[in-house]
């Protein structure tokens, strides 16, 4: 139980483009769904955590109109990589939660963002 | 702000062997969550093991153990025997309240090698 998928799992696209990622909690609901950036040999940096139903709540100095997050349901949050550069290539990967358990968040398998 | 610290960027074990891989972390809060996770060159992030602040005991998982010195503000992971399936990057993760619904931050990892 407590998987977490991602799609896509790779993505090639050209500058100036949007690209949709999402994240789905498959075997359990998710009230609130994390999502991090996490470049070459980085650590992960979380970028926004959004709960199901309201306005995700951006980390300070990530942009809310470059990286839009919707949580419409308990199963469901996507990233919308706006108007995407080279520079924002990096590894998205998310994670679900079941709220104020006391366990782990679930991580999916990560989506690789290449821009040309 | 919570801080996490991996001081070993890399470590090196011998197959069989065990091997000890340090974390500190810094906060005020007294309810808090620390979490260890391995992620191998595929990217994804795969949860280890769990200590709560308030937990009495420290943390085992089969052949993981979570070596908890409140006092000191540590949280090291030990691994016995050492497999060459281990080889990854090992982070540490830190959240307040300890539950599944905080956000977690990540300390820099220690990419680990198991030699046969």
């Amino acid at each position: 139980g407590a998987v977490v998928s991602q799609h896509p799992s790779w993505v090639i696209c050209k500058s100036g483009t949007s690209v949709k990622i999402e994240c789905r909690s498959l075997d359990f609901q998710a009230t609130t769904m994390f999502w991090y950036r996490q470049f070459p040999k980085q650590s992960l940096m979380l970028m926004a955590t959004s709960n199901e139903g309201s306005k995700a709540t951006y980390e300070q100095g990530v942009e809310k109109d470059k990286f839009l997050i919707n949580h419409a349901s308990l199963t469901l949050s996507t990233l919308t990589v706006t108007s995407a550069h080279p520079e924002d290539s990096s590894f998205y990967i998310c994670s679900a939660s079941q709220g104020d358990r006391q366990e782990t968040q679930y991580f999916g398998p990560g989506t690789r963002l290449l821009v040309l | 702000a919570q801080k996490i610290t991996q001081t070993q960027p890399g470590m090196f074990v011998q197959e069989k062997e065990a091997v000890t891989l340090d974390c500190t972390y810094d906060t005020s809060d007294p309810s808090y969550g620390l979490f260890w996770y391995k992620q191998p060159s595929s990217g994804e992030m795969i949860f280890l093991i769990y200590q709560g602040s308030y937990d009495q005991q420290n943390a085992t998982e089969g052949r993981y153990s979570l070596n908890f010195q409140k006092a000191r503000k540590s949280a090291n992971l030990v691994i016995s025997a050492s497999q060459l399936g281990d080889s990854a990057m090992y982070f540490c993760a830190h959240n307040l309240g300890g539950t599944s619904g905080s956000r977690l931050t990540f300390g820099e990892g220690t990419q680990l090698t198991v030699n046969p």
